[in-house]
């Protein structure tokens, strides 16, 4: 089992630009959720997907946005990057039902 | 709403004394209460879970936990630290009914001295 994977590992973007970052769900597993973790902080929810659709959202703004393949993977898209956006992007999967959510490895975005 | 307040942004303990992380929580509904790890350039890692069954909870790596509603508090606890227990612990709160995912502490780093 290959657990959660997400890719890339690391990425520099210049502001003003977009970035998509994808993320494959542990085996068995339904539910991706998104979450932004800043320097020296903890990890903020951004938005969670289940059956393709978005479920519940965090306070992100309209910037952020989601999609959810039939296979359960997922991808974040985040346009008009502000440098603010610099943080570790970290992906959680899950089983319905369940509160257990394992964590990939995470995605470390740079804006210059 | 629910929260979660980290009591010790630092911790720091000689490898083989006991570890205490200290977490409060505020929730409106009976919450799930996890303790999460987090290791250098590394994801996240479960350490133990609450889900209201029994109070005391057995983690992974000799770590466990307490629920103690009266307190509003879920600290974590492991008897003797090891160098490898250095890392970032996050205590986690989720009390579903459409709550916004799980809610995160700030973290508390824990040091361990040789």
């Amino acid at each position: 089992d290959a657990g959660v994977t997400q890719s890339p590992t690391h990425l520099i973007k210049t502001r003003g630009q977009q970035v998509t970052l994808r993320c494959s769900p542990k085996s068995g597993h339904d539910t991706v959720s998104w979450y932004q973790q800043a320097l020296g902080q903890g990890p903020q929810f951004i938005f969670q997907y289940y059956e393709e659709e978005e479920r519940q959202r965090g306070n992100f703004p309209d910037r952020f946005s989601g999609h959810q393949f039939p296979n359960y993977s997922s991808e974040l898209n985040v346009n008009a990057l502000l440098l603010g956006d610099s943080a570790l992007y970290l992906c959680a999967s899950s089983r319905t039902g369940h509160t257990e959510a394992f964590f990939g490895q995470g995605t470390r975005l740079t804006v210059v | 709403a629910q929260s979660v307040t980290q009591l010790d942004s630092h911790v720091s303990v000689s490898e083989g004394t006991p570890v205490l992380l200290r977490c409060n929580y505020s929730s409106s509904y009976s919450p799930s209460l996890f303790w999460y790890v987090q290791h250098p350039n590394k994801g996240l890692q479960l350490l133990l879970k609450y889900t209201s069954a029994a109070t005391l909870v057995k983690g992974i790596n000799g770590f466990e936990a307490e629920f103690k509603k009266s307190e509003t508090s879920f600290h974590l606890t492991k008897p003797s630290a090891h160098m490898s227990d250095a890392a970032e612990y996050f205590c986690v709160v989720f009390e579903g009914g459409g709550a916004d995912g799980l809610t995160f502490g700030k973290g508390t780093h824990l040091i361990i001295q040789p």
